[in-house]
């Protein structure tokens, strides 16, 4: 079964660029999440969708963050215009939803994003 | 505000001595606390789920443990393969987002 996949795994953009992230869950999986690692810091929460809603995104930083789930499949964060800050890892996560399973996250191996 | 904390930030350890890593944390509703293990480049690799105080869980060298305010993760004379990032994090209910502490840099000697 294939796991979490994540697109690119390092973008190297300049400030004010557009990048454009992607992430494929599990077969199945109707939770979605986006988290961020800035600078060595702790895995902080951006979003949750349940299938195509968002259910969650109080730790959106900004607008210039959207996220999208076409069709309740895979997910797309575009970060436009980019900032130094936004720099980091940015993983996806997947779930079966709430009650089946033991409710673990199953996380890809992050898009790497450094902006310049 | 809800809060998890992990120590200590970096571990290194003999093979064979056992420790143990701490996460505490003040969130209202538990749902569960679960930890993972990261390796360089890795996303979080999962490794347990505890939903109530007092219960166990152990896998190969490692056991967690759950009381009201924290967990352990006892690692069992460690090899060097143990080496990682051991994360924890916790959930409120059962759809809602995971918080993570900052994690637990284990280093392995031989």
């Amino acid at each position: 079964e294939a796991g979490v996949t994540q697109f690119p795994s390092h973008s190297v953009i300049e400030k004010g660029q557009t990048v454009t992230l992607r992430c494929d869950p599990i077969s199945g999986h109707d939770n979605l999440y986006w988290y961020r690692r800035v600078m060595g810091k702790e895995i902080k929460f951006l979003l949750h969708f349940v299938k195509e809603s968002k259910q969650d995104e109080s730790g959106m930083p900004n607008n210039r963050f959207l996220a999208e789930r076409t069709g309740g499949t895979y997910s797309t964060l575009k970060v436009q215009p980019a900032e130094l800050e936004d720099s980091g890892v940015y993983f996806c996560a997947s779930s079966l939803l709430g009650g089946k399973g033991t409710g673990e996250l199953f996380f890809g191996e992050g898009s790497r994003l450094t902006v310049l | 505000e809800d809060q998890v904390t992990q120590s200590p930030e970096a571990l290194r350890l003999q093979e064979g001595e056992s420790s143990s890593l701490n996460c505490s944390y003040t969130v209202s509703g538990l749902r569960g606390l679960f930890w993972y293990r990261q390796d360089p480049g890795k996303g979080p690799e999962f490794l347990f789920t505890l939903y109530s105080a007092g219960e166990e869980k152990e896998k190969e060298r490692l056991k967690a443990t759950l009381t009201k305010k924290e967990s352990f993760l006892h690692i069992t004379a460690p090899k060097p393969e143990d080496s990682a990032t051991y994360l924890c994090a916790v959930q409120q209910n059962s759809w809602g987002k995971f918080q993570f502490g900052a994690g637990t840099q284990v280093v392995v000697t031989p």
